[in-house]
């Protein structure tokens, strides 16, 4: 089945250890987007690529950084992460941009924990 | 300012029907998703209104009126497993989607 698929499921890490989250698609959607979400509040925008286009969010932190090496893979690198950074990261890709009904489409998330 | 308003928690008989309501604030609107996301999963796709008007699908139905910024969701006949948080979200002017907290809601046998 085409799908969105992030590793690792669960991830922990030392504050300030970088860490590296990794997404990939079989769909083969030009557009890809890491969201950060805490408990009980709404996906946050970290950035999105259009192909190889790099959009960021202009709220999103310098320590997140994203990679987009071919269509299918994403990564985002958290190169100093703190205490505040602990959050479920979901990866979702969508088949074009700039159309209203085209939904996102969302791998299983990566919940990363810092000791 | 851009916002989505959403209540926090809804509880709900096993059975049932419920209505979940959004309003929304966006800087130009191309439509308004709901999304359904069990605790610790990611959230998956359940409707899409761009229109003013009633789309149903199967046991859920989802509402949009534009002139007043307001959809609802509408689950009927209520069964354990839709206990989940359902989030709102509206597509802005630039096509980014703007989320709602969701609304968590339980079922109750």
């Amino acid at each position: 089945d085409a799908m969105v698929i992030q590793n690792p499921r669960y991830q922990v890490t030392q504050f300030g250890k970088p860490v590296t989250l990794s997404c990939s698609q079989t769909l083969n959607h030009n557009v890809m987007y890491w969201y950060q979400q805490k408990s009980s509040q709404a996906p946050k925008l970290l950035f999105h690529y259009y192909d190889k286009d790099f959009n960021n969010e202009a709220d999103t932190p310098d320590n997140f950084q994203s990679r987009r090496p071919n269509t299918s893979f994403c990564f985002l690198d958290i190169r100093s992460p703190g205490l505040g950074d602990a959050a479920m990261y979901l990866c979702a890709t969508s088949r074009d941009q700039g159309t209203g009904s085209e939904p996102q489409h969302f791998g299983d998330g990566t919940r990363l924990s810092i000791l | 300012g851009q916002n989505i308003d959403q209540p926090t928690e809804m509880t709900a008989t096993e059975g049932a029907i419920v209505q979940i309501n959004c309003t929304y604030q966006t800087s130009g609107f191309n439509g308004l998703f709901w999304y359904q996301q069990h605790a610790g999963e990611a959230p998956t796709f359940l409707s899409y209104n761009v229109l003013d008007g009633l789309e149903e699908k199967g046991r859920f139905s989802s509402f949009l009126s534009r002139s007043k910024g307001y959809s609802y969701l509408l689950l009927k006949e209520l069964q354990m497993k839709d206990s989940a948080s359902y989030l709102c979200a509206s597509m802005d002017s630039n096509y980014q989607l703007i989320w709602g907290a969701g609304t968590k809601l339980i079922i109750k046998p």
